[in-house]
């Protein structure tokens, strides 16, 4: 089955400053990546996702970045806020049933 | 428009004995997710339900069953309970063949 890997898995930033978020995947079948943002004592939230036939996307100040060659796939935020402190899943899953298998997840702080 | 709600949002049980949580998915959603969340760990894929049939399940033991009723709303039923069940259960409904998943905020079950 698909297994995902997630590193860090803890991150500290100043407020302002960028954050980068790693994970890698095993299933080259995998075609969709989603990434979720779990608040503390609220359930997992879809942040942005991407899809494989797209190297890319952008919302904002999230963007997330896949590389099916070398199979992994990135989340980046710049000019992080308090408000984006929280623990942060990435994810991967075939078409059809999408049944996603989540990473470890991030725990991201980012101090004012 | 009503999101994902779940109980109940925390329950203590002891080895041995049988635990149900409930959930309604977000309107007009016809599919319905499970997840176990393990303290530090990314939520791992119980099984998934589409008209009331099981449509997919992940590495759980028999012992972890559930039902979809015709409004779409779950239950999850877990029989004989472990010290090692306890965890956060969450529920996720969705559209079928859409990879987003809408989270309630979860059941926290302890096993004493």
């Amino acid at each position: 089955g698909e297994n995902v890997e997630q590193h860090p898995s803890t991150l500290s930033v100043q407020e302002g400053d960028s954050a980068v978020i790693k994970c890698t995947y095993s299933d080259s079948a995998s075609n969709y990546f989603p990434w979720y943002k779990q608040e503390l004592g609220k359930g997992p939230q879809l942040i942005i996702d991407i899809r494989s036939n797209v190297g890319e996307k952008k919302d904002q100040r999230i963007a997330v970045t896949l590389n099916k060659t070398a199979k992994h796939f990135s989340l980046h935020i710049t000019e992080t806020q308090p408000e984006d402190s929280a623990v942060y899943f990435c994810a991967a899953s075939k078409g059809g049933s999408y049944i996603p298998t989540f990473g470890r997840g991030t725990s991201l702080i980012v101090h004012p | 428009e009503t999101g994902v709600t779940q109980s109940p949002t925390h329950l203590i049980k002891t080895r041995g004995q049988q635990v149900t949580l409930r959930c309604s998915s977000q309107s007009g959603h016809n599919t319905v997710s499970w997840y176990q969340q393990a303290l530090g760990q990314g939520p791992q894929f119980i099984f998934q339900y589409y008209r009331e049939e099981e449509n997919g399940r992940g590495n759980f033991p028999p012992r972890f069953s559930g039902l979809q009723f015709p409004n779409y709303s779950s239950e999850l039923n877990v029989n004989a309970l472990l010290l090692g069940d306890s965890a956060l259960y969450l529920c996720a409904s969705s559209l079928v063949h859409s990879g987003e998943l809408f989270f309630g905020e979860g059941s926290r079950l302890t096993v004493l």
